[in-house]
């Protein structure tokens, strides 16, 4: 069974750095592009980064320059390095496979996804 | 940025009923919009992509619809587990973007 589980979510001050991480199973990593989308508590999803097979990255206006997506594929994980974060960044955050190798940018696996709470 | 706009923000309905839920999009996305069913505490699921192609375990009562600029997804009768929110999503042009949601909440 295809699985993804994101971790290293938690509290962090205004200014601070996290990497999330997201291990995957249960299918080919390497062909397929792979996304982080957040989910600010009681509102919509909101994209944030994708990843295609090839390693270009693609950044939410929001996050470019603070965030950097980046994968393993000989550990079939996909990661997120957050720095400078703000209260605005607060979410959960999921990770998502998209479609394909990256041209169909649908979300078809999402993981149960971790909460980053920016907070003094 | 392409902005997705849902209507109705709440649907209220009976299980058996039919639920119609609005997508418009701020400019033309040919047929990339995709569907999810978000339910309370758990990840988003695919119902629906390409406008009109059902994502591999959902039922036959979901379908996609439109072109352009205007979408719509049906459930020809509600089961008491498709009440949920649902979230449109384009994939034509960087950046991504969701939908504001639809809630479909039990009349």
């Amino acid at each position: 069974e295809a699985q993804l589980l994101e971790s290293g979510g938690g509290l962090v001050q205004p200014g601070g750095s996290l990497r999330l991480s997201c291990p995957a199973s249960g299918f080919n990593f390497h062909s397929y592009a792979m996304s982080w989308v957040r989910q600010a508590p009681g509102k919509g999803l909101e994209w944030v980064s994708s990843i295609n097979g090839g390693g270009t990255t693609f950044h939410a206006d929001s996050v470019r320059g603070r965030f950097t997506i980046s994968r393993d594929n000989s550990k079939s994980t996909l990661y997120l390095q957050m720095n400078s974060l703000r209260a605005e960044d607060t979410a959960i955050y999921y990770c998502a496979k998209v479609r394909d190798w990256g041209t169909i940018w649908y979300f078809d696996l999402w993981g149960r996804g971790t909460l980053v709470a920016v907070s003094s | 940025e392409i902005v997705l706009t849902q209507s109705p923000a709440t649907l209220s309905l009976s299980p058996g009923e039919r639920a119609t839920l609005s997508c418009r999009a701020s400019q033309s996305l040919s047929n990339s919009l995709a569907w999810y069913q978000q339910k309370p505490g758990q990840a988003p699921r695919l119902l629906i992509y390409d406008t009109s192609n059902r994502a591999t375990g959902i039922p036959a009562r979901f379908s996609g619809g439109g072109s352009g600029t205007d979408f719509t997804l049906t459930i020809s009768s509600l089961y008491p587990e498709d009440f949920a929110v649902y979230y449109c999503q384009q994939r034509s042009s960087w950046p991504l973007t969701f939908g504001g949601g639809t809630r479909v909440e039990i009349k």
